[in-house]
């Protein structure tokens, strides 16, 4: 099945830095989706991005398919931005039906 | 739209003892999947429904899981016989997906239930 990898692991980030998550798929998708996972474990969907471009206020992320690669930009960090970003892709016995979830990138915002 | 609502938020139990979970997706959505997520790891995949048929489970899905969707609404995720390593938390996702051959599937999560077994 597909693997996905995602770095860096764990990102330490002073308020109002910016960053970029990186999320590497082994296979050709053809959905995405990055979550930003909260401390009290909550899934929280950021993008659904199988290829393209996409922006919401200070968050964006692209997906280079052909690349089998997509990041996520943070600007202008806060401290509730801290958790665990995960990004997800199509993959198992039957595809494009369930996600394999990378392993996550665990994101220290300081004050 | 609610969202996807997952009871009990936690349970703690003893080993050997059967729970049961259930999850409550978002109203129309016609896919649901059961994900286990361990500390520090990835949510993985356990299984999956349209409508009311379960048409995936992954081998992490022991004989002693068992999972249900009756109605094509809501649906139980049940543990018999629990041991430690079950221990973890257990989400639920819901989707809308189209024609046979559409790829669009958005996924959101509940809040997921976590399970303690001592």
């Amino acid at each position: 099945g597909i693997q996905v990898e995602q770095s860096p692991p764990d990102l330490i980030l002073q308020e109002g830095a910016n960053s970029t998550l990186r999320c590497n798929f082994s296979d050709s998708v053809n959905n995405l989706q990055w979550f930003h996972q909260n401390p009290w474990g909550q899934l929280i969907n950021l993008f659904y991005i199988p290829s393209g471009t996409k922006q919401n206020g200070r968050l964006s992320a692209t997906t280079v398919a052909t690349e089998r690669y997509s990041l996520l930009y943070i600007s202008s960090s806060q401290t509730t931005d801290s958790g665990v970003y995960f990004c997800a892709a199509p993959g198992g016995d039957n595809y494009g039906q369930n996600f394999v979830f990378g392993p996550g990138t665990r994101l220290s915002v300081l004050p | 739209d609610t969202g996807v609502s997952q009871n009990p938020r936690h349970k703690i139990t003893k080993r050997g003892q059967n729970v049961t979970f259930r999850c409550d997706p978002i109203s129309e959505h016609n896919r649901l999947y059961w994900y286990r997520q361990t500390l520090g790891q990835g949510p993985e995949f356990l299984t999956y429904f349209q409508n009311e048929a379960q048409l995936e489970k992954s081998r992490l899905l022991s004989d002693r899981f068992s999972a249900e969707r009756p109605k094509g609404s809501f649906s139980t995720l049940e543990i018999q016989r629990t041991e430690q390593g079950d221990s973890a938390m257990y989400l639920c996702a819901s989707s809308l997906v189209g024609g046979r051959y559409s790829s669009y599937n958005e996924q959101f999560f509940g809040p997921g239930t976590r399970l303690t077994v001592l």
